[in-house]
């Protein structure tokens, strides 16, 4: 079955710090996708990045970048000087490939970035 | 370019009444559609989805249903609500071989 995990439900820090988002994920399948969402307060989740299980490759967004590592079945998330309007709750999210139907999501991070 | 559209944005309903929330996607066509819940402080739960006009699955057996009657329109009804249908409803569709799913505004519904 198809799991992911967020095991940091809130986060505080101050501005200009830098904070990592964990997530680990659990699939059988050998090809499937992981996504980043981000949902501020008004509700709607923004797309932030997708990443195929075939490619490991690091990318980096600014001030995100994102580390996967299919050895230890994670995909963690890094704002670098994060700033207030960082401030979200952030989900790691697991798709089939074959089954276009199915979003596993996480229970989600809540970030606070304080001034 | 494509819009989700999800209406009415907070609802407030008492306990019996009937539910209808809508939404609608421009810019695309023949789009999977989804409805999720999110209870407050908790993850997103998946309610139902649908692949084309009149087809729908469900997640998980409840107090909603869900109809497509045409192609860029999803339809969360119930016939009588209960105060655990409270919650954070979102629409999302998705279209390319990428599989992203794109959220719509939500509707904040809460049953008294």
């Amino acid at each position: 079955a198809q799991k992911v995990t967020q095991a940091q439900t809130e986060i505080s820090v101050v501005e200009k710090e830098d904070v990592t988002l964990d997530c680990v994920y659990e699939t059988r399948d050998t090809t499937y996708y992981l996504f980043w969402y981000k949902q501020p307060p008004s509700g709607e989740l923004v797309f932030l990045i997708r990443r195929n299980s075939f490619d490991e490759q690091n990318e980096i967004s600014g001030r995100y970048s994102w580390n996967f590592q299919k050895s230890t079945s994670s995909f963690n998330f890094t704002i670098t000087a994060s700033q207030v309007v960082d401030s979200a709750v952030y989900f790691c999210a697991l798709s089939e490939v074959y089954n276009f139907n199915k979003f596993y999501f996480g229970s989600g991070t809540k970030l606070n970035v304080k001034p | 370019s494509q819009t989700i559209h999800q209406w009415p944005a907070t609802l407030v309903q008492p306990v019996g009444s009937p539910l209808s929330l809508e939404c609608t996607v421009e810019g695309t066509s023949n789009p999977n559609l989804y409805w999720y819940r999110q209870a407050a402080g908790r993850g997103l739960q998946l309610l139902f989805y649908s692949v084309g006009i009149g087809q729908i699955s469900s997640e998980v057996p409840q107090n909603l249903s869900a109809s497509r009657p045409q192609d860029r329109q999803f339809i969360l009804s119930s016939k009588k609500l209960l105060l655990s249908d409270s919650g954070f409803y979102l629409c999302a569709w998705s279209r390319d071989a990428k599989n992203i799913q794109y959220f719509g505004a939500g509707t904040r519904l809460s049953v008294l």
